[in-house]
């Protein structure tokens, strides 16, 4: 089966702080995105990355950044942490698309609360 | 952003019955996929069905599709309290890794 790990599940930190929010995935996609989750909002694309070191912004990059230094492993990085992103973060991976539409996975989540 | 609308947002049933969760997008359907998210976790993919498909079955699950309409229907049958989650449809952007993923149904089953 398919394992997307993050990290932490909950994780607190104080407002103007740098956070990481790490993933690992373990089946070679090629693939993987972060979400943020939100009452009333859905899922909101934040970032992905197709392929090691490539990424591109998704709905709401603004404050955050990534990093794809290795296949396996996505970051998602808050610069300096703000009240409004306290939220639900999901990081997913996929193969490609194109490969008969291949479901995304799922990791467990990291419910970030910022102070 | 692009969402696809679900509904209802909730549904309340007992152990035994049916429960019947659409979904609808401004865009044209490609294939959709259906998930699932238990309170506090990560979602699950439950099942696809691909856009020359207008109906699909997986267990107690009944998936079907209209491109024409943009839109689809997911059934569970003979539902359990273990059913209780929020259930999510989601499509691919043609020509980008990107998906949209719909509002959301949460379903709550009493036993």
């Amino acid at each position: 089966d398919v394992k997307v790990t993050q990290s932490s599940r909950y994780l607190v930190k104080r407002t103007g702080e740098k956070v990481f929010l790490e993933c690992v995935q373990d089946m070679d996609h090629e693939n993987m995105f972060w979400y943020r989750q939100d009452p009333g909002l859905g899922l909101r694309l934040i970032y992905f990355s197709y392929d090691v070191k490539m990424k591109e912004k998704g709905d709401i990059p603004e404050g955050y950044s990534v990093s794809r230094e290795k296949k396996e492993r996505f970051s998602l990085i808050l610069e300096s942490a703000s009240t409004n992103q306290t939220s639900m973060y999901l990081c997913a991976s996929s193969y490609p698309a194109g490969q008969s539409n291949q479901p995304q996975h799922f990791g467990d989540g990291t419910r970030l609360s910022i102070l | 952003s692009q969402q696809g609308e679900e509904d209802p947002q909730a549904l309340s049933i007992q152990e035994g019955e049916n429960a019947t969760m659409n979904c609808s997008y401004k865009t044209s359907i490609n294939n959709l996929q259906w998930y699932r998210q238990n309170s506090g976790r990560g979602l699950v993919h439950l099942i696809l069905i691909r856009s020359n498909e207008r109906e699909k079955h997986s267990g107690r699950l009944r998936v079907t599709l209209d491109t024409s309409k943009k839109s689809s229907s997911l059934l569970i049958t003979a539902s359990r309290a273990a059913d209780t989650a929020s259930y999510f449809c989601a499509t691919p952007i043609p020509g980008t890794y990107k998906y949209i993923f719909g509002t959301g149904t949460r379903l709550k089953v009493l036993a």
